[in-house]
C-alpha cells in the first residue's frame, strides 16, 4: 500500500514569514514528486515538481527532495495571505502517470 | 491550447441513481485519469484510460466505470449511487509519449452531492 503522509495542520504563519510544508512517502520506487495548491472549493493546481535529490527553486517556492529519507518539502518565502490554501503532496513511480496524494496541509497566512 | 474541461460543474443526485460525468482532454493528450476527492481528503485514483481502454484502476468497485472516445474525451459513470460517493470528481489528461513522469493538470472538477 503506497502512502503519502502530511500533517493536516492548519499551519499558521504571519505574512512575510517562511512557511515549511512537509511530506513523507512509503514507496521507495517513487520517482516524481509534486506539490499542488488547492483553494477551498477549487481543483488542485500544480505549483512545483521535483525529480532528483536536492532543492528546486521557482520564485518564492522551493521544493526539497531527499529520497534516502523518503521526504519531500515545500518552502514558501515571504508568505502572503493569498497563499492560504491546502497544499497537497503527490508522488508517482517510474513509468506510471497515476499519482498518490497525501491528505494535504492547510496553510493560513495572517496579515 | 485549451486545458481540461469538465461538465457539469455541480450535480445533485439521489441514492441509487446513476450519474455520468464528462471530461474533454487537453489538446494533444491521449490519456485521461479520473480521481475522487472526498471532503478533507486528498484525491484518490479511480482509473485511467489510454486509447479507449482502461489502463489502470484504483481501489474502486465495478459500479465505477468509464469510457474514452476516439477524440480522447472521457466519461465517468457511477451506478447505484451511495451517500459516500459525494465528492469532487477530478479529471486530468496527459500524454503517454512523455512518459509517466509528466505532471498532471486537473480540470475544474465536478462536485457531486448524493442525498
Amino acid at each position: 500500500q503506497k502512502e503519502v503522509e502530511q500533517n493536516s495542520g492548519p499551519l499558521s504563519v504571519p505574512e512575510g514569514a517562511i512557511a515549511s510544508l512537509n511530506c513523507t512517502y512509503s514507496d521507495r520506487g517513487s520517482q516524481s514528486f509534486f506539490w499542488y495548491r488547492q483553494y477551498s472549493g477549487k481543483s488542485p493546481e500544480l505549483i512545483m515538481s521535483i525529480y532528483s535529490n536536492g532543492d528546486k527553486e521557482d520564485g518564492r517556492f522551493t521544493a526539497q527532495l531527499n529520497k534516502a529519507s523518503q521526504y519531500v518539502s515545500l518552502l514558501i518565502r515571504d508568505s502572503q495571505p493569498s497563499d492560504s490554501a491546502t497544499y497537497l503532496c503527490a508522488v508517482n513511480a517510474e513509468g506510471y502517470s497515476t499519482l498518490t496524494f497525501g491528505k494535504g496541509t492547510m496553510l493560513l497566512v495572517s496579515p | 491550447e485549451t486545458g481540461v474541461t469538465q461538465s457539469p460543474t455541480h450535480l445533485i443526485k439521489t441514492r441509487g441513481q446513476q450519474v455520468t460525468l464528462r471530461c474533454s482532454s487537453q489538446s494533444g493528450h491521449n490519456t485521461v485519469s479520473w480521481y475522487q476527492q472526498a471532503l478533507g481528503q486528498g484525491p484518490q485514483f479511480i482509473f485511467q484510460y489510454y486509447r479507449e481502454e482502461e489502463n489502470g484502476r484504483g481501489n474502486f468497485p465495478p459500479r465505477f466505470s468509464g469510457l474514452q472516445f476516439p477524440n480522447y474525451s472521457s466519461e465517468l459513470n457511477v451506478n447505484a449511487l451511495e451517500l459516500d460517493d459525494s465528492a469532487l470528481y477530478l479529471c486530468a489528461s496527459s500524454s503517454k509519449l512523455t512518459g509517466g513522469n509528466s505532471p498532471l493538470h486537473f480540470g475544474n472538477g465536478t462536485r457531486l452531492t448524493v442525498t
